[in-house]
């Protein structure tokens, strides 16, 4: 399995504009996860999905932050418009509901976002 | 007072040393999970336990709930041990909350 996928893994980008961070679940996993992860903060919870549900956004730090999950295999993260205090390291994870392994979190590689 | 505590938040130890990292927590919780981050940025679950012990090689995870503490041991550290370990817990199933991480450094 090539396990959480996210892109890009490096954006540098201006204050004021739109950015889309994307992930890619492992397949057969029910659970996804969207951290930020800073040097002040450590990680953060930001808001999870459940089957393709939102179960919990209160992590989501405002309203210039959504997050989407059209279907079992993608999400997205977006962020309109940026700010310079939006500057971190996101990972994404995923994990099953239900089986082997329940609840064991896989991480991606995170998407380290500069906002100048 | 954070949710979650870890200790040391740093740790020098010389290759072959057992090295010990606490975490105390203060909420109820369905699951504790140990994580390690290594200096490129990638993040890795070690253990996920909600009671007893679990052991994967040099690794090994206890949990007391009635304390609600758990410890992460390294036998004979290495130097590719060196990351930061985090601790974290599960409240109500997928809710999580995190300890600021333990930096570990194992010198040859």
């Amino acid at each position: 399995d090539a396990g959480v996928i996210q892109s890009p893994r490096h954006e540098v980008t201006e204050m004021g504009q739109e950015v889309t961070l994307r992930c890619k679940p492992i397949s057969g996993h029910n659970s996804l996860f969207w951290y930020r992860q800073t040097m002040m903060r450590g990680l953060e919870l930001l808001i999870y999905f459940n089957n393709n549900v939102p179960i919990d956004d209160s992590g989501m730090p405002e309203d210039r932050f959504s997050a989407k999950m059209p279907n079992a295999s993608f999400s997205t993260l977006k962020i309109q418009p940026s700010e310079p205090r939006d500057s971190a390291v996101y990972f994404c994870a995923s994990s099953r509901l239900a089986g082997a392994n329940t609840g064991e979190l896989f991480f991606g590689e995170g998407s380290r976002l500069t906002v100048l | 007072k954070n949710e979650v505590e870890q200790s040391p938040q740093n740790l020098t130890a010389q290759e072959g040393e057992f090295i010990t990292i606490n975490c105390s927590y203060s909420v109820g919780i369905s699951a504790l999970h140990w994580l390690q981050q290594h200096p490129g940025g990638g993040i890795v679950s070690l253990f996920m336990l909600s009671s007893g012990k679990k052991k994967h090689g040099r690794l090994i995870a206890t949990i007391n709930i009635q304390e609600k503490h758990s410890s992460l041991h390294i036998t004979a550290s290495h130097p590719r041990d060196s990351a930061v370990y985090i601790c974290a817990v599960s409240v109500n199933n997928n809710d999580m909350r995190f300890g600021a991480g333990t930096r570990l450094t194992v010198k040859p």
